[in-house]
């Protein structure tokens, strides 16, 4: 079974570092990207980015390229979402997501979600 | 940029079949996935690549697309089908998903 496990809920405060994770399991972990997807309180579905597993290539979405890092470390399955400096505008859910297939390019396996809460 | 467009809401009474539309330019080349989210919860994709449902999705989802238009229907809604429905699409522009800003179903 694919599951896509997730660090838990973190509060920060503005100008704090952070780094939430993803661990991939049930699945070749090296063989299908990882993506995040961000939900701010009530509202949509943000994307991100992506890293290619395989090779850790990243690409980011231009509204949140420079704001974030995505990286993984293939020895132990886990792909993170970080940031140098948290503001209050980054308080929102994140989930990190699946492809369906190795060459799909669309989520089919989320994670939980992880509430990032950061307080100005 | 490609935009994607939905209704914020719909309401419909249990039993009854509901149409959730996602509207966009040259729709009918694109590849269209819907999800729903409940309350407090991930998504789940209910339909991929216009019209296919995942394994263990009810019937009841069914997908369709034509040339500006993607549509979700729920036939026999339940009660356990109130959440929020958000249409997908691949941004061929920026190389990424892209959301529409998903429709609240409610049953009445």
């Amino acid at each position: 079974e694919v599951q896509l496990v997730q660090s838990g809920a973190e509060v920060k405060k503005s100008g704090e570092s952070l780094k939430i994770s993803c661990k991939g399991s049930g699945y070749e972990f090296t063989s299908y990207w990882i993506g995040w997807v961000r939900q701010k309180p009530g509202k949509g579905l943000e994307w991100i980015g992506l890293i290619y597993t395989g090779d850790s290539d990243t690409k980011y979405s231009p509204a949140f390229q420079g704001q974030v890092t995505i990286s993984a470390d293939k020895s132990i399955d886990i792909a993170y979402l970080q940031w140098g400096s948290l503001t209050a505008s980054d308080t929102a859910t994140y989930y990190c997501v699946r492809p369906l297939s190795r060459w799909g390019n669309f989520p089919a396996y989320w994670g939980r979600g992880s509430l990032v809460i950061v307080s100005s | 940029s490609y935009v994607l467009t939905q209704s914020p809401s719909v309401s419909v009474a249990p039993g009854q079949t509901v149409k959730i539309t996602c509207t966009g330019n040259n729709f009918g080349k694109k590849a269209v996935n819907w999800y729903l989210q409940k309350p407090g919860q991930a998504p789940v994709l209910v339909v991929y690549d216009d019209s296919v449902r995942p394994s263990g999705i009810a019937e009841r989802f069914s997908g369709s697309n034509s040339a500006d238009t993607a549509t979700l229907s729920i036939s026999s809604v339940e009660a356990v089908d109130e959440a929020d429905y958000f249409c997908q699409v691949w941004d061929a522009e920026n190389e990424h998903p892209l959301f529409g800003g998903g429709t609240k179903l409610t049953v009445l």
